[in-house]
């Protein structure tokens, strides 16, 4: 299974500031995840990130609010533009596995203040 | 379009008593389904995984799923709980193609209690 890492682990910010997480994965992979945990809440796919080419984003997600990089086959990250406390969630990066499976970071945990 | 319920948004049982957490799903095609559990202040892992082999599956920590395509269910159970399978329960789905989108259920947070 892929190790995945994020940082940072947590952060609070204020609001109309930007915060970008950054996803390590420890293997070369495709598509990398992002996904949004509201409090209390199940996982909402954010967007699919391909390397070398334009995020996809889900219904309800554009990439002016939530800009997202993928330099390398290894490396993804997420910003979370002009932030209002609605945004305070738990930030997740997945990526596939060999069975569909999907293997997960630890989570960046967003407050916004 | 594929969909995932989970019956019960909290369960909470005895230390040693059975863990059952309800999944049902809506597909329009055989599906792959997953059970993944979150302990606080960490991210999701993987508990089993269904891919259209054995019914029954078997995974980690002593937890294991059924599925059964004529009530489309694939229900977690365990047989003992222990005070450390506390935790968020998540159930879902995606479909056999080389790349579909996963669905999540709501979750349900299982409680132990001693």
């Amino acid at each position: 299974s892929a190790v995945i890492s994020q940082k940072p682990s947590r952060d609070i910010c204020q609001r109309g500031t930007s915060l970008t997480i950054q996803c390590q994965v420890d293997s070369q992979v495709t598509m990398m995840f992002w996904y949004r945990q509201q409090p209390g809440q199940s996982l909402t796919l954010i967007a699919t990130a391909n390397q070398g080419s334009e995020a996809t984003y889900e219904s309800g997600f554009v990439i002016d609010k939530f800009p997202i990089s993928r330099p390398n086959l290894t490396f993804s990250t997420l910003t979370v533009s002009n932030m209002s406390p609605e945004d305070s969630s738990i930030y997740l990066c997945s990526v596939d596995g060999p069975g569909s499976e999907q293997y997960f970071g630890p989570g960046t945990r967003l407050t916004v203040t | 379009a594929q969909s995932v319920t989970q019956l019960g948004s909290h369960v909470s049982v005895s230390e040693g008593a059975l863990v059952l957490l309800r999944c049902n799903y809506s597909s329009s095609v055989p599906p792959y389904l997953f059970w993944y559990v979150q302990y606080p202040n960490q991210g999701l892992q993987l508990l089993l995984k269904y891919t259209s082999a054995a019914t029954l599956v078997k995974g980690i920590n002593g937890f294991e799923a059924e599925f059964k395509k004529s009530e489309t269910s694939f229900h977690l159970t365990k047989p003992s709980a222990h005070m450390s399978d506390a935790a968020e329960y998540f159930c879902a789905v995606t479909l056999k193609t080389s790349y579909d989108k996963v669905i999540f259920g709501p979750g349900t947070s299982l409680s132990v209690i001693p």
